[in-house]
């Protein structure tokens, strides 16, 4: 069993509509990272979190640690947020990150 | 602007050819890594190394080497390379003491993909 899964693996969206992507771990956390691949292979870190919320522009994440659960929101999408978004956490009895395997977003106009 | 920098975006090589894939960033890093992407598959970390002339296995380092004789350049060799190496490589790097990324923000190269016929 993957210690970091994402639902769902695929999204496709109207311009405008609100996206959630939800991501579960498996072991406790000093931090969980949302990272956004766009088409061409580059990565960027979007968030690091360990508690709470964070918000940046119309992106939102959220985690809760009793659940061992985060999302990533956007609002008001957009084309240009089409992307793979990609989870982490570290993993059991190590601080490596472990990957999930990607949520693929297609905004549509 | 913070950069980490790959020196290959694409590559081609023939089975049996030794391939260095180079990685440099400029934010002076402790901590730089080498991964693979595959569909289907997470990102799998093949080497990491937290200081010049350290390296630590990652999951799956069978296959590949590496180099780090200077704090802002870490290369990826493939000593006889396999079609089953290729794949999407991404290099990034952290700051912070002790190595592992599990609360450092990483900052990540384009990638290179390299393709073994």
């Amino acid at each position: 069993k993957n210690e970091v899964e994402q639902s769902p693996q695929n999204l496709t969206a109207q311009e405008g509509e609100f996206i959630t992507i939800n991501c579960s771990y498996s072991v406790g956390i000093s931090a969980l990272h949302w990272l956004q691949q766009h088409p061409g292979g580059g990565i960027v870190s979007l968030f690091m979190l360990s508690s709470g919320k964070k918000k940046h522009g119309r992106l939102i994440a959220t985690i809760n640690i009793q659940e061992k659960h985060s999302s990533l929101h956007i609002t008001a999408s957009h084309p240009r947020d089409s992307a793979v978004y990609i989870c982490a956490a570290p993993g059991l009895n190590t601080d490596k990150l472990i990957f999930g395997t990607g949520t693929r977003l297609q905004v549509f106009p | 602007d913070v950069k980490v920098t790959q020196s290959s975006r694409y590559l081609v090589k023939r089975t049996g050819e030794k391939v260095f894939l180079e990685c440099v960033q400029d934010m002076d890093h402790e901590n730089m890594f080498w991964y693979r992407q595959d569909p289907g598959l997470g990102l799998r970390l093949i080497y990491f190394s937290y200081d010049v002339k350290m390296k630590e296995k990652g999951d799956i380092p069978e296959g590949y080497s590496v180099s780090r004789e200077k704090k802002e350049r870490f290369s990826l060799i493939l000593e006889s390379a396999s079609t089953n190496q290729t794949s999407m490589y991404l290099c990034a790097s952290s700051h912070g003491a002790g190595g592992l990324s599990g609360a450092n923000v990483l900052t990540f190269g384009a990638g290179s993909r390299l393709t073994v016929l």
